[in-house]
This record gives structure tokens, sequence and C-alpha cells, in this order.
């Protein structure tokens, strides 16, 4: 079993719509990071949390310790946010930042 | 500030051959990770190294191995290439020293073995 697992693996919304990634993790951790790829390669960091929730522009994201469980929200989805996203975990027995990531969301947004 | 860079940008070797992989992190930042993604196995961690000492390494053979210079900038060099090495090679950096910080990630290198 992967020690961080996403939900779901693809995504198809319509432009406007509200739109949920989940994360899942079975080990304890320091810190949790969404990252958005878009094609071509190339990763951004969305957001780093240790707990509680952050915002940025149409992004939400949150974390609960105890349940093991982050969620990213997209509001007001937009075919620009088209991309993968993955979660990844900085592992509570792991120094420094060695990242476990988790199988990444293709996201797609219809116009 | 400028972001992470990763020369070369792609790279095509054949089976038995070595490469060099090289990424310049931010400026000020001390600790640069390197990373291998594949369609099958996706992002998977090579090793951190942090102050020019390797801090963390994931489970990658001894082909794999890396180094970091007093400016910061590393190395990343796989020796007798395999076809399965064919792959994404991302690197990232981060200013944060002891606790886990936030990582800005290079454009990558992607390598091709024949």
């Amino acid at each position: 079993k992967n020690e961080v697992e996403q939900s779901p693996q693809n995504l198809t919304a319509q432009e406007g719509e509200f739109i949920t990634i989940n994360c899942s993790y079975s080990v304890g951790i320091s810190a949790l990071h969404w990252l958005q790829q878009h094609p071509g390669g190339g990763i951004v960091s969305l957001f780093m949390l240790s707990s509680g929730k952050k915002k940025h522009g149409r992004l939400i994201a949150t974390i609960n310790i105890q349940e093991k469980h982050s969620s990213l929200h997209i509001t007001a989805s937009h075919p620009r946010d088209s991309a993968v996203y993955i979660c990844a975990v900085a592992l509570i027995k792991a120094a420094g930042n060695k990242l476990t990531f988790g199988g990444g969301t293709r996201v797609l947004v219809k116009p | 500030k400028a972001g992470v860079t990763q020369t070369p940008r792609y790279l095509i070797k054949t089976r038995g051959q070595q490469v060099t992989l090289s990424c310049s992190p931010i400026s000020g930042h001390r600790s640069v990770s390197w990373y291998q993604q594949t369609p099958g196995q996706g992002l998977q961690f090579l090793f951190e190294y942090f102050s020019e000492t390797q801090r963390n390494k994931g489970n990658f053979p001894g082909r794999f191995s890396g180094r970091q210079f007093s400016n910061s900038r590393s190395e990343m060099n796989v020796s007798t290439l395999e076809l399965g090495d064919s792959a994404l090679y991302l690197c990232a950096s981060s200013g944060a020293s002891g606790v886990p910080g936030e990582q800005f990630f290079g454009p990558g290198t992607r390598l091709t073995v024949l």
C-alpha cells in the first residue's frame, strides 16, 4: 500500500465548477505539499501545510492531522487550471526535505 | 530572483553510457533535492544535499550518485545507463535548513536512454 494516496486519479469539470482533490496518508508527517504540474513537466509549489487551512486566490488547501487527510479545492475553475495536481508529504522520521509523493490527479477543465 | 535552472534540458544516451545532470538553485538556497519522474513509478526521491553533504537518500541503486559544490550548485550522475533510467529528472531547492521548507522546482532534464 502506498504511503500517500490521492483521489480521484482523473477529474473533468466544466468551467466555473468547484473542484476537490483528496489526499490521504498513512504515516506521521511534518508537512504536506500540494504541487501543480503542467504539460511539459514544470512543477510549481502551491501550498505547504502542517495544520489548518491556507488560501491563495481561487485555491484552498486544508489538512486534518488527526484523520491524516488533506484536500485541495479549486473554486470557479478555469481551463488554465488544467494540470496534474500532486500531493507530497515530508515524513516525520526523515530529516530535511525528502518528499514522498501521491500518484497525482489529472484535472481537465472544459470551457 | 532567478529560479532554479537545470542543464541540459534534453539528453539522449545509449545503454551503458554515463550521464551528468546539473542543477543551480535559487541564490541563497543551500538545500538541493533530486527527483525522478517516470510514467510507471511517478515521482520518486533520489537524494538531498545540504551544505555539500548528502542529507537524505532514496531507494535507488548505487549507479545514481550526486554531489554539491560550495556555491550550492549540484550535479547528479548516473553510470551504466539502463533503458529504465529514461525519465524526467527534476531538482528542487529550498532555503529551509532543518525543518521541511517550500521547495522550488527546476524545469527538469528529460533523459532518453536508447
